[in-house]
């Protein structure tokens, strides 16, 4: 099995492009997560998922959408990029909404 | 913000000896997890403890959680040089939504 896949693993935007960071999970998990890591600050919540079709908001969700259609798939959407979401994105999944997360290898972006 | 604390920040040792790293946190929570992080890449789950266990051994890893205080440390015995990580605390809360509250975690140095 693969676990938990993040593409692409390294990106470079401009001010104000929009782009898509994709996260597929092959493991039947019905939760699943972003989160952004800076320097210092540990990890933080952007968008949560408890199923297809179900999303809620974070802790730092301002200027990214997410959309579950399907079990496996969880993408993140930049709107508009700023230099403040130069960051390492990670998606996560867990089988059960109490248990342990599996994490992708994460997304290294950086918004010049 | 919900994020707990850890300390200490950093923490260098030699191989053989035993690191200790606390966590502190502030809201009631269903369970406790930590992960490890080596340079560059995602997070890998340890171990998990609930609310309603005090004390969890994993291999080397030994963890305790204390509810009352909002504190949970881990131990890891023996340490070696693979050890070198940083490693963070993660509350998991009664809501069942599989969303993780992050510590700003600890970087452990294992010299050989």
């Amino acid at each position: 099995n693969a676990g938990v896949t993040q593409t692409p693993k390294f990106q470079v935007l401009k001010t104000g492009q929009s782009m898509t960071l994709q996260c597929a999970q092959d493991m039947n998990h019905e939760y699943m997560s972003w989160y952004r890591q800076d320097p210092g600050m540990g990890l933080r919540l952007i968008h949560y998922s408890v199923g297809a079709g179900i999303t809620d908001q974070g802790e730092v969700p301002n200027g990214y959408n997410v959309s579950r259609s399907t079990t496996e798939d969880f993408p993140l959407r930049l709107l508009s990029a700023a230099p403040s979401q130069t960051s390492v994105y990670f998606c996560a999944s867990s089988y059960r909404g109490m248990a342990e997360a599996f994490f992708g290898q994460g997304t290294r972006l950086t918004v010049v | 913000s919900q994020q707990g604390e850890e300390d200490p920040q950093a923490l260098s040792i030699q191989e053989g000896e035993n690191a200790t790293m606390n966590c502190s946190y502030k809201t009631s929570i269903n369970n406790l997890q930590w992960y490890r992080q080596n340079s560059g890449r995602g997070l890998v789950h340890l171990i998990l403890i609930r609310s309603n266990e005090r004390e969890k051994h994993s291999g080397r890893l030994r963890v305790t959680l204390d509810t009352s205080k909002k504190s949970s440390s881990l131990l890891i015995t023996a340490s070696r040089a693979a050890d070198t990580a940083s490693y963070f605390c993660a509350t998991g809360s009664s809501s069942n939504t599989g969303k993780l509250i992050f510590g700003q975690g600890t970087t452990l140095q294992v010299k050989p």
